[in-house]
């Protein structure tokens, strides 16, 4: 596609519910990077893919943060029983090798 | 930590020029400067980068002081629809994560 895609654009899920994020890199994007954005803050980094290999989560908060792209291109973010803090944008976003970075429009997550 | 400093806001007359500093003085020789803005409720988008050289582009013109410690960012004639977050970040080599900081509120004023 034209752009990075991710689903859905909104997301309530009450506290203790598993969520899924779904990002679509551009097609041929080697790199995919996911971001946690609280409000009013930067983005935050949280993992890194290079094709289908995870080669940095060090930004994830805790383990029940779990990212995957088993084939190198579609992405998910799963969050395990979802707490009030996790509550944020969840940004996706991919490039071409020494490129800059095509982000996604973000998931927005709320638990309740 | 964000490599990057930039003051919190500015507000900038609409069709004047918005001037946007950043300060990155522990940037290494090979770590490109990344310009993004952030407009409510949408991803950051990619405005301009540069390494050592001036850029511009249809969007900005960054200017790189010799020494590479500060960049500016320049709207040459800013519209009221350039109110957004701006966001200066030094691009490590590849793969390596990117850290923004917070940005500068940019505030068109008509």
């Amino acid at each position: 596609g034209a752009g990075v895609s991710q689903s859905p654009r909104y997301k309530v899920a009450k506290r203790g519910q598993d969520v899924a994020l779904r990002c679509d890199p551009i097609s041929g994007h080697v790199s995919l990077f996911w971001y946690q954005q609280a409000l009013g803050q930067g983005p935050e980094f949280l993992t890194y893919f290079q094709n289908e290999a995870q080669l940095d989560k060090s930004g994830l908060p805790s383990d029940r943060f779990f990212a995957e792209r088993p084939e190198g291109s579609v992405s998910t973010l799963k969050i395990q029983r979802t707490q009030q803090e996790d509550s944020a944008v969840y940004l996706c976003a991919s490039s071409l090798r020494g490129s800059g970075y095509t982000f996604g429009s973000g998931t927005r997550l709320t638990v309740v | 930590d964000a490599k990057t400093t930039q003051p919190p806001s500015m507000d900038c007359a609409e069709g004047r020029a918005a001037n946007l500093p950043c300060n990155h003085s522990t940037i290494s020789g090979n770590e490109y400067v990344y310009w993004y803005r952030q407009i409510h409720s949408q991803g950051p988008q990619y405005i301009i980068h540069g390494l050592k050289n001036n850029e511009t582009n249809e969007m900005a013109s960054l200017i790189i002081t010799e020494d590479r410690k500060s960049s500016t960012l320049i709207l040459p004639h800013a519209t009221l629809r350039d109110t957004a977050v701006y966001y200066c970040i030094v691009r490590p080599g590849e793969g390596q994560k990117v850290t923004f900081g917070t940005g500068t509120k940019l505030q068109v004023i008509p």
